[in-house]
């Protein structure tokens, strides 16, 4: 157990949905990251929330947003949800990154969405 | 543009057998880690490598960072079942992480 907690597990909508997923980070990282993750395929950062603040945007459609709040947990919002979106969706969480110095990341379990 | 390169995909072995996973980048890295995916499982953590020429130990697990800072290898002594799952490096540039491919181990009893 990574200590972070994700929901839902499972994800079943309908094309032009939009759903949230949530995250609770481990105690005291400040750190929040999403990722993506489709069938075999790697892992592609979407975006990292640092203390509430957007640190970092990847490949993070417009369809997409997220945001962290005061309490440290995050959610990603996924908009207007095409067949394409079906993947794994995982949050990650660290103590800190600042100056050069990185830690490593906690996986949470991943929410698995399947858009029909 | 893709960040790391990290080869093979896929890799069978037979348990016993040893297996080498390795990352390559164009440009210099500040550091490198390696995660594990277990079938069904989320990336778990192995370890960091920050220094040029490191080399780090963890049981029959071996991780090397090359001497330019450009390439990374995890090498397994005589795999075992357990050692099942998708091998991950990552990196990171401008607070961003990005993961290799991945290689894909499977390990025939």
């Amino acid at each position: 157990d990574s200590g972070v907690t994700q929901t839902p597990k499972h994800l079943i909508t309908a094309t032009g949905q939009r759903v949230t997923l949530r995250c609770s980070p481990r105690s005291g990282d400040l750190s929040v990251y999403w990722y993506q993750q489709s069938l075999d395929q790697g892992l592609q950062f979407l975006i990292q929330y640092y203390n509430g603040e957007e640190r970092a945007k990847g490949n993070i459609l417009e369809r997409f947003s997220a945001q962290q709040f005061p309490d440290l947990h995050s959610e990603l919002n996924l908009s207007s949800l095409e067949l394409g979106d079906s993947a794994l969706y995982f949050c990650a969480s660290s103590a800190y990154l600042a100056g050069g110095k990185v830690y490593e990341q906690f996986f949470g379990p991943g929410t698995r969405l399947t858009v029909l | 543009g893709q960040q790391v390169m990290q080869i093979p995909q896929y890799q069978h072995v037979q348990e016993g057998e040893d297996f080498t996973t390795y990352c390559n980048s164009s440009t210099t890295l500040s550091n490198i880690q390696w995660y594990k995916q277990r079938p069904g499982g989320h990336p778990v953590f192995l370890i960091q490598l920050v220094k040029s020429g490191e080399v780090k130990k963890q049981k029959r697990l071996t991780f090397q960072f090359g001497e330019a800072k450009k390439n990374s290898s995890l090498h397994i002594t005589a795999t075992q079942t357990t050692d099942v799952g998708t091998y991950f490096c990552a990196v990171i540039r401008f607070n961003k992480f990005y993961f290799g491919s991945g290689t894909k181990l499977n390990v025939k009893p």
